[in-house]
């Protein structure tokens, strides 16, 4: 089955820094999803992407939908406490009726 | 605009029960997909269900199965649990079933199941 490779599994920053994570696909996906999740509670869309090549903002978050539609990723700047959680990319691939396809998390600890 | 609701929130079973989890999309939302949770798997498609009709399932043994009504709520049955069973499960709401059209998908908080 088709598989998203999400790096790095986990990260551990100081509050303030910028953090970047990517996930990565062997086939084209027509949107990229990024999910939040906090311990015990369901993921949270943070941001859709649903062209190649589009930046989208989410406050401090930024996300690229690559241009080979083959990966993305997802920045946060000066991170803060309460965006530890882990992250997840998702994919939609470009063939119909399949199903989203997730990464497996990206863990961030932020130090205060 | 309500989100997607997961009913109960918790569960404790013993093995060999069987149990039924249930979830409400959002207000018009008529896809539905399940997924579950564990901490080394990560989230393992489970089935995806369309205006009644079930898309696409995942590989898990036929003990896992689902149903969707007119009112687009579904639920998933767990039959003759196994301590394995045990992990998140969520369900994911959308406006379009998946792969059809760009669409995202929001989910709810989840069921966390306990078999003991």
């Amino acid at each position: 089955g088709q598989q998203l490779n999400q790096s790095p599994q986990s990260m551990f920053i100081q509050e303030g820094e910028d953090v970047s994570m990517n996930c990565t696909s062997s086939s084209i996906f027509n949107t990229w999803l990024w999910y939040k999740q906090d311990p015990g509670e369901g993921p949270v869309l943070l941001i859709a992407l649903y062209k190649a090549g589009e930046l989208t903002s989410n406050g401090r978050l930024t996300a690229q939908f690559g241009i080979t539609r083959k990966d993305s990723f997802l920045n946060i700047s000066a991170s803060i406490p309460s965006d530890v959680g882990i992250y997840f990319c998702a994919g939609s691939p470009l063939s119909g009726n399949t199903p989203l396809v997730f990464g497996k998390g990206t863990r961030l600890s932020v130090i205060a | 605009k309500a989100g997607v609701t997961q009913t109960p929130r918790y569960l404790i079973k013993t093995r060999g029960q069987q149990v039924t989890l249930s979830c409400s999309p959002i207000s018009g939302h008529r896809s539905v997909s399940w997924y579950q949770q564990t901490p080394g798997q990560g989230l393992q498609f489970l089935f995806e269900y369309f205006s009644e009709t079930q898309r696409n399932k995942g590989n898990f043994p036929g003990r896992f199965s689902g149903r969707q009504f007119s009112n687009s709520r579904s639920e998933m049955n767990v039959s003759t649990l196994e301590l394995g069973d045990s992990a998140l499960y969520l369900c994911a709401s959308s406006f379009y079933p998946a792969g059809e059209r760009a669409t995202e998908a929001f989910f709810g908080q989840g069921t966390r199941l306990t078999v003991v």
